[in-house]
């Protein structure tokens, strides 16, 4: 069974850093690429940020790049997001999300989400 | 990038009523369109991809058709865990990906 565990969210100030990880199990992690998509509290799905399955190819949202840094450790199925310079409007719960192993850009799996609140 | 709106924000259904959602792209996506599920609390669910394929696992009343700039998601006969809320994802674009709003369906 495929899961998707979040970690590291959390109370943060304006300015602050918090990194966010996610433990998958029950694929073969290091053939998948890996993704975050957020959801600020009542809204909508935002993609933030992908990293491809040998950390070859990262992309990021306009509105976090030069803050955020996606990166993976296949040796232990965990992907992360290092999070710096953090904004009111990342407050979210930010989840994991598996890419679908076809050709196209789909997210078949996600994990739970974990919170980030970024106020003072 | 490519805007996704979906239409209507919300409906109310009773059970056994057929629903149409419909996602319109700013400019062509081909058929590179995904429907997920959303339940409170919960994290999404892929129910649809390349815009009418299902997704392995769930149930056939849910099924998707449209083409370029237009899309719909059906669900035939609406069920008491099909409560939910529904977005629409286009996989035209990346990096760039950019999800629909939602559209809540509730119980009438």
């Amino acid at each position: 069974e495929v899961q998707l565990v979040e970690s590291g969210g959390g109370l943060v100030k304006p300015g602050g850093s918090l990194r966010l990880s996610c433990a998958a199990s029950g694929f073969t992690f290091s053939s998948y690429s890996m993704n975050w998509v957020r959801q600020a509290p009542g809204k909508g799905l935002e993609w933030v940020s992908s990293i491809s399955s040998s950390s070859s190819y990262i992309y990021y949202a306009d509105s976090v790049k030069g803050r955020f840094t996606i990166s993976r450790d296949n040796a232990k199925n965990s992907l992360y997001l290092q999070m710096n310079s953090l904004r009111a409007e990342d407050t979210a719960v930010y989840y994991c999300a598996r890419k679908w192993f076809g050709e196209s850009y789909y997210f078949d799996y996600w994990g739970q989400g974990t919170l980030v609140t970024v106020s003072s | 990038d490519i805007q996704m709106t979906q239409s209507p924000s919300s409906v109310s259904a009773s059970v056994g009523d057929r629903v149409t959602i419909t996602c319109r792209a700013s400019q062509g996506i081909s058929s590179w369109l995904a429907w997920y599920q959303q339940k409170p609390g919960k994290a999404p669910k892929l129910l649809i991809y390349a815009a009418s394929s299902l997704q392995s696992g769930v149930p056939s009343r849910f099924s998707g058709s449209g083409s370029g700039t237009d899309f719909t998601l059906t669900i035939s006969s609406l069920q008491p865990e099909d409560f939910a809320t529904y977005y629409c994802q286009q996989a035209n674009s990346f990096p760039g990906l950019t999800f629909g709003g939602g559209t809540k369906v509730e119980i009438k």
